[in-house]
C-alpha cells in the first residue's frame, strides 16, 4: 500500500530551526510538495522537490532522498506566524497526489 | 483575481438528503480535485478531473458524484448523505495533473445528522 509517515507534533521557539521530516512509500514518484495549513484554513503551497537534493525557499528549505524514501523541510528564524500544520504529499505513478496527516508546529516564545 | 471560491462555506444536513457542494475556479486550470479532510487524516482524494469533460475516481469515491461540464466549475454531489461524510471539503485546482502545485478553495464544513 501506500503510505506517508510525518511526526504528528513538534514544538520550537521562536528564532529558532526545526526539521519536519516525512519518509514515504508510493506506487511510483512524480515529485514531493510540501503544504502550510494555517488552523482552519485551507493549506497553501511551501515548495515541491522532484530531484535529490536542497531546494531553498527564503527561510524555508526542503530536501529530498529517492532511494531513501525521505524528505524534510527546514524552517529558519521561526516566528510566531510559522505555528500551523505542515503537510508532506507525494504525487504517484498515476499523478494522484498521497498525503500524510500532517505535523503541528507549535512555536513558543 | 479570486482563485478558488466554494459554496457554501458551511452546512448543516439531515442524514438521507442530498446536496450539492459547488466549485469555482477562474485561473483557467485543466485539472481540479474534490478532497475530504478529517482529524487525524491526510486529505483524502474523492474526485478529480484531468480536463473538461473527463472525471476519475480517488481513493474514497463512494456517495459522491461529480461533473466537469466547464473548465471553470466542478461540482460535488452527495445523493444520501450519510454522518461518516460530515467531513470538511476542499476543493482545489492546478494548471496539469502532473507536477504542478494544487490550490485550494477556502473548504465547506459539512455536518451530516
Amino acid at each position: 500500500g501506500q503510505n506517508i509517515d510525518q511526526p504528528t507534533e513538534m514544538t520550537a521557539t521562536e528564532g529558532a530551526i526545526v526539521q519536519i521530516n516525512c519518509t514515504y512509500q508510493t506506487s511510483g514518484f512524480n515529485g514531493l510538495f510540501w503544504y502550510q495549513q494555517h488552523a482552519g484554513e485551507a493549506p497553501t503551497f511551501l515548495s515541491y522537490n522532484v530531484l535529490d537534493g536542497l531546494e531553498e525557499k527564503g527561510r524555508f528549505s526542503s530536501f529530498l532522498s529517492r532511494s531513501k524514501g525521505y524528505s524534510y523541510l527546514l524552517l529558519k528564524e521561526l516566528q510566531m506566524k510559522d505555528s500551523a500544520s505542515y503537510l508532506c504529499a507525494v504525487q504517484d505513478s498515476n499523478y494522484q497526489l498521497i498525503w500524510g496527516a500532517g505535523t503541528k508546529l507549535i512555536i513558543k516564545p | 483575481t479570486a482563485g478558488i471560491t466554494q459554496a457554501p462555506t458551511s452546512q448543516i444536513l439531515a442524514a438521507g438528503r442530498s446536496m450539492t457542494l459547488r466549485c469555482t475556479q477562474d485561473m483557467r486550470h485543466n485539472a481540479m480535485y474534490w478532497y475530504r479532510q478529517d482529524l487525524g487524516l491526510g486529505l483524502r482524494l474523492i474526485h478529480y478531473s484531468n480536463t473538461a469533460g473527463t472525471t476519475g475516481k480517488g481513493e474514497v469515491p463512494d456517495g459522491y458524484s461529480v461533473s466537469r461540464a466547464n473548465t471553470d466549475d466542478f461540482p460535488l454531489t452527495l445523493a444520501s448523505a450519510v454522518p461518516s461524510q460530515t467531513s470538511v471539503y476542499f476543493c482545489a485546482s492546478s494548471e496539469a495533473a502532473a507536477r504542478s502545485e494544487q490550490f485550494f478553495g477556502p473548504g465547506t464544513r459539512l455536518t451530516v445528522l
